[in-house]
């Protein structure tokens, strides 16, 4: 998962704006990944966005895609405790879109 | 609707023996099927590209005798540790992608992930 690098930690106070950044290596990839990951659980699938967009909006989640750059960005809007967790980013490789993980970027929400 | 789900989510084994682990679509059919590997406090590597009814692809470094995998039908794939050690004590977790390929989605749900701790 090195080839996709994120922050490792960020804090944000409850009610305000998160960001969580993300850059990836493979200009191909067709589709890329947020996903939330909760003290020994699964992942839970956020959203994605396809490479032909530049932004994605989901309620509270928007996702902005720069390709030139090869950015990656998730925004939580109006942060809440419960939003506190790992995030991952994740581009897809090859015939069966496999997946390749950040290393995930530990959100602190606090009051 | 799409929900992957994994059995045993916790086992504990004595070092030598085998384990499995089963990971099944619940309400769709996945041709394909992914197996991880999460360390503590670390990301996820992937292991093993599943495909029903054909031999798994692993990613490199990985061993096939050690860990077998079995895509036997469209919900269920299966990941065996063979003759465990220690150092497999790790976090297991599956995906299985739903693809209709159509339209602009192609995704993986994960399912809740197993505890292997090998004593």
């Amino acid at each position: 998962g090195e080839d996709v690098e994120q922050s490792l930690f960020l804090s944000v106070r409850e009610g305000d704006s998160s960001v969580i950044n993300c850059t990836y290596t493979d200009s191909s990839s067709t589709y890329l990944y947020w996903y939330k990951q909760e003290p020994g659980a699964g992942l839970q699938l956020l959203t994605y966005i396809f490479s032909n967009m530049d932004m994605k909006q989901d309620q509270r989640l928007t996702v902005l895609l720069n390709k030139k750059d090869k950015h990656l960005s998730l925004r939580i809007a109006d942060t809440q405790t419960g939003d506190s967790a790992i995030y991952f980013c994740a581009e897809s490789r090859g015939g069966y879109n496999k997946l390749i993980f950040g290393a995930g970027t530990r959100l602190a929400v606090h009051p | 609707g799409a929900v992957v789900s994994q059995h045993p989510s916790r086992v504990i084994c004595k070092s030598g023996t085998s384990v499995k682990i089963e990971c099944r679509s619940l309400d769709f059919q996945a041709t394909t099927m992914f197996w991880y590997r999460q360390f503590p406090k670390q990301s996820l590597m992937l292991m093993a590209t599943s495909n029903e009814g054909s031999k798994a692809t692993y990613e490199q470094g990985v061993e096939k005798d050690k860990f077998l995998i079995n895509h036997a039908s469209l919900t269920l794939s299966t990941l065996t540790v063979t003759s465990a050690h220690p150092e497999d004590s790790s976090f297991y977790i599956c995906s299985a992608r739903l693809w209709t390929g159509q339209g602009f989605s192609d995704t993986q749900y994960f399912g809740p992930g197993t505890r292997l701790t090998v004593l």
